[in-house]
């Protein structure tokens, strides 16, 4: 079946700019997640939808960053006033979800590398 | 709070050597841990995991296994090809409800024929 997709696979965006990436999940799959890949701060997280449950934020750099799950499904992680330390690949994954104990497998999307001028 | 320790790279070593990347945990609780790999110009992809403590992990020839007494999850190979070439990722989570992952620096690993 289809696996995680992302567009666009690459953005770039001048300093000052907003920009929204999006994910569409692995059909069936309620829990998603969007991780940051960078030179500097190797992969980390940023937040986590598991169903109608609210969202784990905890991994959001700052109040510029924002992001949406629709009907749980498709995901938009919006990035305002971007600045130049924004630039990295942005990664979101899926996963079949809570009820399955550990060792749930994550399923990741190529990616969307942002370059911010 | 949760992390993870990963060896430094790059490694590079001959074809049909034997690989170890050392892989070592701080976490509360009980941890899933999992080894992904990121082949050149492709994406993330799951290589092998485990999720409770003496479970082996095991694919594509890789093993790995859940030491709680060394919170250690060393990745190993008996014989590297050429296209095990990648950037390997140790990792942990939570369970229940806490899945997000915790992410190793990365080893970048380079077969030589």
């Amino acid at each position: 079946g289809a696996g995680v997709s992302q567009s666009p696979s690459n953005k770039v965006t001048e300093k000052g700019k907003d920009v929204e990436l999006r994910c569409d999940p692995i059909s069936g799959h309620t829990a998603l997640y969007w991780y940051r890949q960078s030179l500097g701060q190797g992969l980390e997280f940023l937040i986590y939808f598991q169903g109608n449950s609210a969202p784990d934020k905890s991994g959001l750099p700052s109040d510029r960053f924002s992001a949406e799950r629709t009907g749980g499904s498709v995901s938009t992680l919006t990035i305002q006033r971007t600045q130049q330390e924004d630039s990295a690949v942005y990664l979101c994954a899926s996963s079949h979800g809570i009820g399955r104990g550990g060792g749930d497998t994550q399923y990741f999307g190529p990616g969307t590398r942002l370059t911010v001028l | 709070g949760n992390s993870v320790t990963q060896m430094e790279g790059p490694v590079t070593l001959s074809e049909e050597a034997f690989l170890t990347i050392n892989c070592t945990y701080t976490a509360t609780g009980y941890p899933s841990l999992f080894w992904y790999v990121q082949y050149p110009g492709e994406g993330l992809q799951l290589l092998l995991k485990a999720t409770k403590a003496d479970d082996k992990g095991s694919n594509k020839g890789f093993e790995a296994t859940y030491r709680k007494e060394t919170t250690s999850f060393h990745l190993e190979k008996g014989s590297v090809q050429v296209s095990d070439s990648a950037v390997y990722f140790c990792a942990l989570s939570g369970n229940f409800g806490n899945e997000k992952l915790t992410f190793g620096t990365g080893t970048r690993l380079t077969i030589i024929p």
